[in-house]
């Protein structure tokens, strides 16, 4: 079973639409989590961390569950530009090696 | 400031032939990551330097594959004797290194084609 792990999508929304994606993890001793956004042929990106206490930045909204072992990331308000493929990450305690899940893509029409 | 560089960019080699991967990270990163990922699949960790602490190798997948960092900066993945299930992006990423919930900046890739 890989370790962290995606639906691969892809969603497909209409520009304005709200959609949220899961990220179940099986270590449980993961301790830090990250949202990357990887466009078509480019290296990934970091979208934002995922804190405990769930965080938001403008339209994106990350929360981490550590009872049920998922994170999620809300898009609200599509843009054409949300169109990409989002990396799922965790970091188990005391590694600073991360794993990646393959992936969820977006994509985003008008 | 420069970001994460890698080259070449794009590399075709024929079977059996050796290849040699360049990363040069962000200035100051002590940590450097090398990753691959296959079409449609995820990033594959490779190998992991920290300063001048022991690399961790324990993603390699084979003896073919080894990595350098020389004077704490910039890394050579080499491959030997090249397959095509090596064809591939090689993904090279830096962070600060002092911290674990840490951002890592990637460079843009090398696309392997081995024919």
């Amino acid at each position: 079973r890989k370790e962290v792990e995606q639906d691969p999508g892809p969603f497909n929304v209409p520009e304005g639409a709200t959609v949220a994606f899961n990220c179940t993890y099986s270590n449980s001793a993961s301790q830090s989590f990250f949202w990357y956004r990887q466009d078509c042929r480019k290296e990934p990106k970091l979208l934002m961390s995922v804190y405990s206490s769930g965080n938001e930045d403008g339209r994106f909204t990350a929360q981490l569950n550590r009872a049920s072992q998922y994170i999620s990331l809300l898009i609200r308000d599509s843009k054409l530009s949300d169109s990409a493929t989002y990396l799922c990450v965790a970091s188990s305690g005391g590694s600073y090696i991360p794993t990646f899940g393959r992936g969820t893509s977006l994509i985003v029409h008008p | 400031g420069a970001g994460v560089s890698q080259s070449p960019s794009n590399k075709v080699t024929e079977k059996g032939k050796d290849v040699e991967l360049r990363c040069d990270p962000i200035s100051g990163h002590t940590a450097l990551y090398w990753y691959r990922q296959s079409l449609g699949q995820g990033l594959e960790f490779l190998i992991y330097f920290q300063g001048n602490s022991a690399p961790d190798k324990s993603g390699l997948p084979s003896d073919r594959f080894s990595a350098e960092r020389t004077g704490g900066s910039v890394s050579t993945l080499t491959i030997q004797r090249t397959q095509q299930e090596d064809s591939a992006v090689y993904l090279c990423a830096s962070s600060s290194g002092t911290a674990l919930q840490e951002t890592q900046y990637f460079g843009p890739g090398t696309r392997l084609l081995v024919l």
